[in-house]
């Protein structure tokens, strides 16, 4: 089973800067396997990222993702209000599907 | 975009099963290849259970195989979970999804919270 382990478990920063939450993987993995999702309260994931670097449909190009090996980072170039929120990461490459247990990102 | 709707009891004894549906709109079930279930919890977080393939074969999490059945109904374009002997540490708001092992991951429905309770 591959674990997923994310940092900072919090990340406080204000309206327009940049976040770089990073996700790492307890042994390599391939980087077509490794999503990222935003969850806000009372609200499902949503995917933002795939095959670590792919933008799903309707994320904003203020997202990125990249890394390969072990390592992986979702950046946001530039907070927005809407940002905020929790995200998690994903590795689905293999059984079991993981996910890490999450980067709040909040209001400083 | 397919839109999902996961229905079912809220409330499950424990020893119980607990048995979900998920309704699939905006497309064919048999259209998109891989149909998942997870689920969440404060303190396990995201937690994969398992999915089905249209075809019909099946993976589950280890943590959960001996437990867990997920089927399809084309004729209804939905699938289903069913999860064996519940105790409370089966409570979680529990997804159904697109995506899987090797598949893209997308759409979520809204999700549906179960407590495991007497």
């Amino acid at each position: 089973e591959v674990v997923l382990t994310q940092s900072p478990g919090t990340l406080s920063l204000s309206p327009g800067e940049r976040a770089t939450l990073s996700c790492r993987a307890s042994q390599r993995v391939a980087t077509s396997y490794i999503a990222w999702f935003q969850q806000k309260p009372g609200q499902a994931p949503r995917v933002l990222i795939y095959g670590s670097s792919y933008r799903a449909s309707g994320t904003p190009d203020r997202f990125s993702g990249g890394g390969s090996g072990t390592d992986f980072t979702l950046t946001i170039s530039g907070l927005e209000p809407e940002d905020f929120a929790v995200y998690f990461c994903q590795y689905y490459g293999s059984s079991p599907i993981t996910f890490g247990a999450g980067t709040k990102v909040e209001i400083k | 975009q397919v839109r999902l709707q996961e229905s079912g009891p809220g409330l499950v004894k424990p020893s119980g099963t607990l048995s979900l549906t998920c309704a699939v709109s905006g497309g064919s079930i048999i259209a998109n290849n891989w149909w998942s279930w997870v689920r969440q919890t404060p303190g396990k977080g995201l937690e994969w259970i398992g999915e089905i393939f249209h075809g019909g074969s099946t993976n589950y999490n280890p943590s959960l195989q001996s437990r867990v059945t997920i089927s399809l109904d084309m004729s209804k374009n939905q699938f289903s979970l069913n999860l064996t002997s519940v105790t409370a540490a089966d409570t979680a708001v529990y997804y159904c999804a697109t995506g899987g092992i090797r598949g893209r991951p997308g759409d979520w429905g809204q999700g549906t919270l179960v407590t495991v309770s007497s």
